[in-house]
């Protein structure tokens, strides 16, 4: 079946533009997770969700970072006015309650 | 806070020896240890896991012990060969009211040379 997608794989931004990254969870998974992962390091938990609900946003790392999930399935998150530090890999995935977490390909964000 | 400390690489080795990644953590809590694989040009996939002291997680020849009294996890397989050349992550996580957020590793890079 399908598996996690991510969208856009890649992208390239100026610095302050704002941009959204989409999450397509696999059918039927209540739990959805966001993480961060820069250069040579290992993924970072940003927010969950579990159904649409936004249950724990601890790993956001300032308010121009948000994240919804208004249907508990697509979950889209956003980054207002983009600086530099903000380039890094970001990461989604999605779990039924109690099993393994299923991770997507990434997308790739670069500010300039 | 949760925390993860992974033998730092890149590791290198020939093909059909002895692999060792050490993992230690730091948690609150009782949590779940986990080993996650990158491939190249792929996703995070889960490799093993372990969910209470003593219990060992194995999967394509990996092995990983959950030792409580060391608060290790580290990663061996016997006979490594090429296609194991990936990133490796150790992970754990804590539940808590569902939510199964998992703190990773910085990673190891593992090469094998024919």
């Amino acid at each position: 079946g399908a598996g996690v997608s991510q969208s856009p794989r890649y992208k390239v931004t100026k610095r302050g533009q704002d941009v959204a990254l989409r999450c397509d969870p696999i059918s039927g998974h209540v739990s959805l997770y966001w993480y961060r992962q820069a250069l040579g390091q290992g993924p970072e938990f940003l927010t969950y969700f579990n159904y649409e609900a936004q249950q724990d946003k601890s790993g956001l790392p300032n308010d121009r970072f948000s994240a919804e999930r208004p249907e508990g399935s697509i979950s889209t998150l956003t980054i207002q006015r983009t600086e530099q530090r903000d380039s890094a890999m970001y990461r989604c995935a999605s779990s039924s309650q109690g099993t393994e977490q299923y991770f997507g390909p990434g997308t790739r964000l670069t500010v300039t | 806070g949760d925390s993860v400390t992974q033998m730092e690489g890149p590791v290198t080795l020939s093909e059909e020896a002895f692999l060792t990644i050490n993992c230690t953590y730091t948690a609150t809590g009782y949590p779940s240890l986990f080993w996650y694989v990158q491939y190249p040009g792929e996703g995070l996939q889960l490799l093993l896991k372990a969910t209470k002291a003593d219990d060992k997680g194995s999967n394509k020849g990996f092995e990983a012990t959950y030792r409580k009294e060391t608060t290790s996890f580290h990663l061996e397989k016997g006979s490594v060969q090429v296609s194991d050349s990936a990133v490796y992550f150790c992970a754990l996580s804590v539940v808590g009211f569902g939510n199964e957020k998992l703190t990773f590793g910085t990673g190891t890079r593992l090469t094998i040379i024919p």
